[in-house]
């Protein structure tokens, strides 16, 4: 399998507590993106990166969210003393950019719910 | 600010006929628009895509118009299949902030046998 794939799928949290998420991209993709998604709206862009740099962060939610992508490959966005409020879908994506226009590929998602 | 809206939550259509889901948009900036397809308990998934250069973009059974005016785009599904019944997203790209994708709120399409 190919696409891009994110763990854990699911996750329950106490409030307060610290949780990680990882998002492996497809292989060959310059570009990823983090998304939330929670019931009834469509996904919210989050941030992105181009290669290792992190291009667009003034999206993030908070600075309790934070994310990297060290290499350039895999990314992990980590919510550091977890709200109710952040119980969404978390969604990554990614694409390969070589100019123009581009299509972007998602993974199945990590469903946070936060107690 | 909800730069992209569907406006219909849901649409009911039988099999074999036309589904037709509707977005508007409110950026003149997009320049890349597209349509993704959402099952429970998946990611979207990428279904057909038009740039703002054309009004019309077909692939098999689905077609994808878009009117710059209006700021509309409308996806068509012909004949419609109850494996088409899902959460479809329409989405939109603005350049200027690095073709990252403004999302509606979707609409639930059931397609009756």
């Amino acid at each position: 399998d190919t696409g891009v794939s994110q763990d854990p799928r699911h996750k329950i949290t106490k409030r307060g507590q610290n949780v990680t998420f990882r998002c492996d991209p497809i292989s060959e993709h310059n570009r990823l993106y983090w998304y939330r998604q929670t019931l009834g709206q469509g996904p919210e862009f989050l941030t992105y990166f181009q290669n290792e740099a992190q291009l667009e962060k003034s999206r993030l939610l908070s600075d309790r969210f934070s994310a990297e992508r060290p290499k350039g490959s895999f990314s992990t966005l980590e919510i550091q003393r977890t709200e109710q409020g952040d119980s969404a879908m978390y969604l990554c994506a990614s694409s390969l950019v070589v100019g123009g226009y581009n299509e972007q590929f998602f993974g199945p998602g990590t469903r946070l719910t936060v107690l | 600010d909800q730069q992209v809206k569907q406006n219909s939550p849901s649409l009911s259509v039988q099999e074999g006929r036309i589904s037709i889901l509707n977005c508007d948009y409110t950026n003149s900036m997009f320049d890349y628009f597209l349509w993704y397809k959402k099952y429970p308990a998946e990611g979207p998934t990428f279904l057909i895509s038009i740039s703002s250069i054309k009004d019309k973009n077909e692939d098999g059974r689905f077609t994808v118009f878009l009117n710059k005016s209006a700021k509309h785009l409308s996806l068509h599904i012909v004949p419609s299949q109850p494996g088409d019944s899902a959460v479809y997203f329409c989405a939109a790209s603005d350049p200027n902030t690095g073709n990252q994708f403004y999302f509606g709120t979707g609409t639930s399409l059931t397609v009756i046998p």
